[in-house]
């Protein structure tokens, strides 16, 4: 693999449910992030983690949480599943947060909780 | 609060130039990011600006101006392919990005 992929593509999870989205990168980037994507808003950080070991809570970490247990791997954990935790959700990494490098996106999960 | 301004929408011609603005008010800040995101896939990214100036690349430049919270993106020679949305983003104080929703731009022929 080349880059970060995600897994599933897309889902559609009942309510109440657990649920958890996949993330794997191979740059060895130290950072990782997740951000949800909803129409008319910008991308919003869910938690983050600047390196393997440790995580931070973003913007809007409610319902939400993350392990970062090895450098390539960053899954998100929804306990339970509600109707407003439906969006498209994108992970990213870079190699040195607080610098000018980039954040590489995966290719993002679309998410809908009935 | 932090905020980021972007218009929603814009419309331009095939060949022509377009400049999108984008206006922040944030807590810090350490620099300003444009991604380009296509319909349906991952944004990606397009320049970074940290001093006030223009900074060119190709078809694409984008200016700073900190003192007035402000930044455009200029692309020039419009292709089919550069419609998607642009958002624009800063790294704030805790060297998070804020993120605008984004703008749209649609090129016509």
């Amino acid at each position: 693999i080349a880059g970060i992929t995600q897994a599933p593509t897309s889902q559609i999870l009942a309510a109440g449910r657990r649920m958890t989205l996949r993330c794997t990168q191979d740059m060895r980037h130290n950072a990782m992030y997740w951000y949800r994507q909803d129409l008319g808003l910008g991308l919003r950080l869910i938690h983050y983690s600047n390196t393997a070991g440790t995580t931070g809570k973003g913007e809007v970490p409610d319902g939400y949480s993350v392990s970062r247990a090895n450098t390539d791997d960053f899954p998100l954990t929804l306990a339970s599943a509600v109707p407003s935790q439906t969006s498209v959700y994108f992970c990213a990494s870079t190699d040195r947060p607080g610098q000018s490098n980039e954040q590489f996106f995966g290719p993002g999960t679309r998410l809908t909780v009935l | 609060g932090q905020n980021i301004d972007q218009p929603t929408e814009m419309t331009a011609t095939e060949g022509a130039i377009v400049q999108i603005n984008c206006t922040y008010q944030t807590s810090g800040f350490n620099g300003l990011f444009w991604y380009q995101q296509h319909a349906g896939e991952a944004p990606t990214f397009l320049s970074y600006n940290v001093l006030d100036g223009l900074e060119e690349k190709g078809r694409f430049s984008s200016f700073l101006s900190r003192s007035k919270g402000y930044s455009y993106l200029l692309l020039k020679e419009l292709q089919m392919k550069d419609s998607a949305s642009y958002l624009c983003a800063v790294m704030d104080s805790n060297y998070q990005l804020i993120w605008g929703a984004g703008t749209k731009l649609i090129i016509k022929p």
